[in-house]
């Protein structure tokens, strides 16, 4: 069974920080990975989503990298805004296209 | 604008009640899923249809069913079997097969009273 794990589950930083939230995952056969936001009380909005073949995706300030063989993916964040503040979510897809998630990463970024 | 509409925002179950949770797209996926959010235990799978007039269960099905009578509509009913309802709700959709990401809603919050 597909494990997702982010670390770490809580980060807080001052503003203008570059900042990396970390995902792994059990099992090396997945189709994809996607990383999500969701503010309080809404939705998933997707951040990135990386095919199985791909080493990295970029959008922004956003960058995601994936490693399939080691079963680990990082997003990293520069210049962190107040704006940024949020929970970040990493999904894997396995065969089935199912969609396993991690508990997320709670970010605050500080004025 | 394309995306998924769930209704309604809040809803408010009494002991003993079935209610229906609405979820439709504009987007014209195929697939479409129900995840279940509760604190601390991130999104688990309820049920997802791939096709019209299919679907499965997912992780967490008992005590709820659901119907895909429609491309677009996938709602999702709590029954009274459900012992523990009290959640925030998240549809989803995505094109179908591998390697398309999926877009969500905007949830619904279900409160037992």
């Amino acid at each position: 069974k597909q494990e997702v794990t982010q670390i770490p589950a809580a980060l807080s930083v001052p503003e203008g920080e570059n900042l990396v939230l970390n995902c792994s995952f059990t099992d090396s056969a997945i189709y994809n990975l996607q990383w999500f936001r969701q503010d309080p009380g809404k939705g998933l909005t997707s951040l990135l989503l990386i095919q199985s073949s791909q080493r990295e995706q970029t959008s922004g300030r956003l960058n995601a990298s994936l490693d399939k063989s080691s079963g680990r993916s990082t997003l990293y964040i520069a210049a962190s805004q107040p704006g940024d503040s949020a929970t970040y979510l990493c999904a894997v897809e396995t065969s089935g296209s199912r969609l396993t998630f991690g508990e997320g990463t709670q970010l605050t970024v500080n004025p | 604008d394309g995306g998924i509409t769930q209704s309604p925002k809040y809803l408010f179950r009494k002991e003993g009640q079935n209610v229906t949770l609405s979820c439709e797209q504009n987007l014209n996926h195929d697939a479409m899923y129900w995840y279940r959010q509760d604190p601390g235990q991130g999104l688990r799978l309820i049920y997802y249809s791939q096709i019209v007039n299919d679907f499965q269960k997912g992780d967490i099905a008992e005590g709820y069913s659901v119907s895909r009578e429609k491309k677009e509509s996938f709602p999702l009913t709590v029954t009274s079997a459900q012992k523990n309802p009290t959640a925030f709700y998240l549809c989803a959709s995505s094109s179908r097969g591998t390697g398309y990401g999926y877009t969500f809603g905007s949830g619904t919050r279900l409160t037992v009273v």
